[in-house]
């Protein structure tokens, strides 16, 4: 099976702060992504990546950057924590393009609260 | 623009039949996902739909009308453990993104 690990399940970080979520996933998937997931706004797209060194802004990329060195790990940067940016983090990899039919495969989320 | 709709809560009995629709608009279409999720857990895939029609796999269903851009989640014999968001998520054309709904609440009671 696939496995996508990210690395906290919980953080607590104070305004300002830059803050680093990571994310593994050990099955040489070409896709990763990251989203948030906040009560009625469902999941939105924060930034993606198709390969190494690439990146592409999702929707609501603002406050974010985001790392991809190695095929198989993918960080999200919050460069200055701010209260807003409390939330669920989900990141997620996929096969490439063609094999898609399966969707993504979701680490167990980081429960990120920004005081 | 791009939107899926899909009810924010439901409700059901053990044993019954529950139907999520979700409805969307989006400029492209690759395919429609269901995922499961459980309360502070991850989305799981449950199933996947690209042309119209219905594809059953155990107590799981679902269905798709691309020209009325629909889908359904049919569950049958519902159990406790079906308590879960279902997330219905469309793949745009031209790269893998998938846009999400906002979940559909499931609770089941005995």
């Amino acid at each position: 099976d696939v496995k996508v690990t990210q690395s906290s399940r919980y953080l607590v970080k104070r305004t300002g702060e830059k803050v680093f979520l990571e994310c593994v996933q050990d099955m040489d998937h070409e896709n990763m992504f990251w989203y948030r997931q906040d009560p009625g706004l469902g999941l939105r797209l924060i930034y993606f990546s198709y390969d190494v060194k690439m990146k592409e802004k999702g929707d609501i990329p603002e406050g974010y950057s985001v790392s991809r060195e190695k095929k198989e790990r993918f960080s999200l940067i919050l460069e200055s924590a701010s209260t807003n940016q409390t939330s669920m983090y989900l990141c997620a990899s996929s096969l490439s393009r063609e094999q898609g039919t399966y969707g993504y495969t979701f680490g167990s989320g980081t429960r990120l609260t920004v005081v | 623009g791009q939107n899926i709709d899909q009810p924010t809560e439901m409700t059901a009995t053990e044993g019954a039949i529950v139907q999520i629709n979700c409805t969307y608009q989006t400029s492209g279409f690759n395919g429609l996902f269901w995922y499961q999720q459980h309360a502070g857990e991850a989305p799981t895939f449950l199933s996947y739909n690209v042309l119209d029609g219905l594809e059953e796999k155990g107590r799981f269903s679902s269905f798709l009308s691309r020209s009325k851009g629909y889908s359904y989640l049919l569950l049958k014999e519902l159990q406790m453990k079906d308590s879960a968001s279902y997330l219905c998520a469309v793949r745009d054309t031209g790269d893998d993104k998938l846009i999400f709904g906002t979940g559909t609440r499931l609770q089941v009671f005995p």
